[in-house]
């Protein structure tokens, strides 16, 4: 069965400072990968996503994902992170039938 | 922004009641998705549809029925409302590349009391 684990349920990151948000999927074929971004009481926000071909996709907002099969990882970068990239970060997997990690929540301090 | 209403955005209601959602999209895709959000589990797919009258099991359709008798509405019904459906609903729309929902509505915030 499909799953997503996101290991960090809430990382705190200086504005201007590099963020790396975890990742690691189960899945059967290769998979559909996708990021979503969630302010506080909204909807969710598609980021960015890997369907195939070219492991490092890139996104909106200056994020990009790398796709490694060999640790079954997509992780989320980004160089430089602004205060208004507070949010709750969710990583999915799959087709119709997506699952969705618990969720990373980012704080940023000033 | 991608045209997706959820009607009511806030209701509490008693154990045992019909409760109904609906979903009301502008862009006409084809596919639309009703998902539950609880702390700790992200989110989880109740159901979901394909095509007017196409619909679907999710994850957790347990206790839910749906209905697309339109392209534009997508329907979310609890026959009899429990407390363990206390949660935030949302709904998504996706053109079908994929099948991935790519646009949330605001959600609805649902109390079972």
């Amino acid at each position: 069965a499909q799953s997503v684990t996101q290991p960090d349920i809430h990382i705190t990151v200086s504005e201007g400072a590099s963020l790396e948000l975890r990742c690691n999927y189960s899945y059967g074929a290769t998979p559909y990968l996708f990021w979503y971004v969630q302010s506080p009481g909204q909807g969710l926000q598609l980021l960015l996503k890997y369907f195939s071909g070219d492991t490092l996709v890139q996104g909106i907002k200056g994020f990009e994902a790398e796709f490694k099969r060999s640790q079954s990882s997509f992780n989320l970068r980004k160089p430089s992170v602004h205060w208004s990239d507070a949010a709750e970060y969710f990583c999915a997997v799959g087709e119709n039938d997506m699952r969705f990690g618990a969720g990373t929540r980012l704080t940023v301090k000033p | 922004d991608a045209g997706i209403t959820q009607s009511p955005r806030h209701k509490v209601t008693e154990t045992g009641t019909p409760v109904t959602l609906r979903c009301h999209q502008t862009e006409n895709h084809r596919y639309m998705y009703w998902y539950r959000q609880d702390p700790g589990h992200g989110l989880r797919l109740i159901h979901y549809s394909y095509g007017v009258k196409d619909t679907d099991k999710g994850e957790v359709s347990d206790g839910y029925s749906v209905s697309r008798s339109k392209t534009e509405d997508f329907l979310l019904t609890l026959e009899s409302a429990t407390s363990s459906q206390t949660s935030v609903y949302f709904c998504a729309i996706s053109e079908g590349i994929g099948n991935q929902p790519q646009h949330f509505g605001d959600g609805t915030r649902l109390s079972i009391l």
